[in-house]
């Protein structure tokens, strides 16, 4: 059973550039969950999506933006990049009839932003 | 709002000693609580969970006991090892149907042999 994954590993780039990150969640999840870390920091909720729409939303501007698709992956954009992106971007999976509120962590994408 | 305060790190212990990391939390709900590990270049595991007032999570020789009366969720084992060295997150959910998670800084273990 394939856990939640995420693509690149790692990308590095320019301040004013555009970037997408994508994340498939465990199998039989229905809800993805984005997070920013921050070096040395807890992760910090960025948004949440289920049934392809954005359901929650943490403090974050609105160069972040997001998608899920039908198959219940997701993407993260983030537009007109700063340095104070560059951090561990974390996708975390769930499934909505579950009631427990667990959600499974994929391995992260690093970004760096120069 | 809601938020996780955390004891400060680093930790380092000899293995097999005891193992205790504090966490409170404030809340206007009723939240559960989780407590999640990171090791060293990877995303978060979940270790343990406890949803309601005195339930007990354990995990691999982890425990956390939901303490409503403390606000408290602190993290112990009795005998660490050296693969237990990580950085270790308190977490808790904020309601809802699929509340997100709100972390605390995270405390890193090390374990010295």
């Amino acid at each position: 059973d394939a856990g939640v994954t995420q693509s690149p590993t790692h990308l590095i780039k320019t301040r004013g550039q555009q970037v997408t990150l994508r994340c498939s969640p465990k199998s039989g999840h229905d809800t993805v969950s984005w997070y920013q870390q921050a070096l040395g920091q807890g992760p910090q909720f960025i948004f949440q999506y289920y049934e392809e729409e954005e359901r929650q939303r943490g403090n974050f501007p609105d160069r972040f933006s997001g998608h899920q698709f039908p198959n219940y992956s997701s993407e993260l954009n983030v537009n007109a990049l700063l340095l104070g992106d560059s951090a561990l971007y974390l996708c975390a999976s769930s499934f909505s009839g579950s009631g427990a509120y667990e959600q499974y962590f994929g391995p992260g994408t690093r970004l760096t932003v120069t | 709002g809601d938020s996780v305060t955390q004891m400060e790190g680093p930790v380092t212990l000899s293995e097999e000693a005891f193992l205790t990391i504090n966490c409170t939390y404030t809340a206007t709900g009723y939240p559960s609580l989780f407590w999640y590990v990171q090791y060293p270049g990877e995303g978060l595991q979940l270790l343990l969970k406890a949803t309601k007032a005195d339930d007990k999570g354990s995990n691999k020789g982890f425990e956390a006991t939901y303490r409503k009366e403390t606000t408290s969720f602190h993290l112990e084992k009795g005998s660490v090892q050296v693969s237990d060295s990580a950085v270790y997150f308190c977490a808790l959910s904020d309601g809802g149907s699929q509340g997100n998670l709100i972390f605390g800084k995270g405390t890193k273990l090390s374990v010295k042999p």
